[in-house]
């Protein structure tokens, strides 16, 4: 396989349970991404990861938790959502991990996850 | 509080002819803008970009221009062909910062 893989592509979860989408990149790229994309909204970045650390986590909410295990998966493990957290949610990696470079990311397919 | 803006959700356009696509942003402190290309059931991909100090760049059939004064960006595609439907993305990001801001998104249609 080439580019990013996101697993499952879709998903439904009812609010008390206790999933995980899988993201896995087959490039070599040293940072990867979630983001969220809502109906009608612009994407949002919720986690960023350079050379799997943590970078960035924008005032995500802790029932999105997401983990790193090495530099090709990347994991968002989902407990306890909301139907508002209903979403495709794009998984992203870049070569570089800063300036302009690190702009010009490889997205997966993304997985659509509804609440119910 | 969007920073970046696409006012237009839509647009149409006959195969042949430019598409223009607009993007407006609020941040001076952007400095380095992309265009992302979306098909349906697919992640958006890479199209073009441009940094701060240029006013133009062109690849082949996509040319985006800057207007740094009036903080507006556009692509144009010339000649549209039919494999150009899909969903623009604009994007922006400033100094040191990793974090893209992408704007909401105009779904282009070429009609043959």
């Amino acid at each position: 396989e080439t580019g990013v893989t996101q697993t499952p592509r879709h998903l439904v979860m009812g609010m008390t349970n206790k999933k995980s989408l899988k993201c896995e990149q087959h490039l070599g790229h040293n940072a990867m991404y979630w983001y969220k994309q809502s109906a009608k909204k612009p994407l949002e970045l919720m986690f960023v990861y350079s050379l799997e650390e943590r970078v960035e986590n924008n005032s995500v909410p802790s029932r999105f938790s997401p983990e790193c295990p090495n530099s090709s998966h990347l994991f968002l493990h989902l407990h306890t959502l909301q139907p508002e957290d209903s979403a495709l949610y794009l998984c992203a990696s870049s070569q570089e991990t800063q300036g302009p470079g690190a702009n010009v990311l490889t997205f997966g397919a993304g997985s659509r996850l509804t609440v119910l | 509080d969007q920073q970046v803006k696409q006012n237009s959700p839509s647009l149409s356009v006959q195969e042949g002819r430019i598409s223009i696509l607009n993007c407006d942003y609020t941040n001076s402190m952007f400095d380095y803008f992309l265009w992302y290309k979306k098909y349906p059931a697919e992640g958006p991909t890479f199209l073009i970009s441009i940094s701060s100090i240029k006013d133009k760049n062109e690849d082949g059939r996509f040319t985006v221009f800057l207007n740094k004064s009036a903080k507006h960006l556009s692509l144009h595609i010339v000649p549209s062909q039919p494999g150009d439907s899909a969903v623009y993305f604009c994007a922006a990001s400033g100094k040191g910062a990793q974090k893209l801001v992408f704007g909401q998104g105009t779904r282009l249609t070429i009609n043959p």
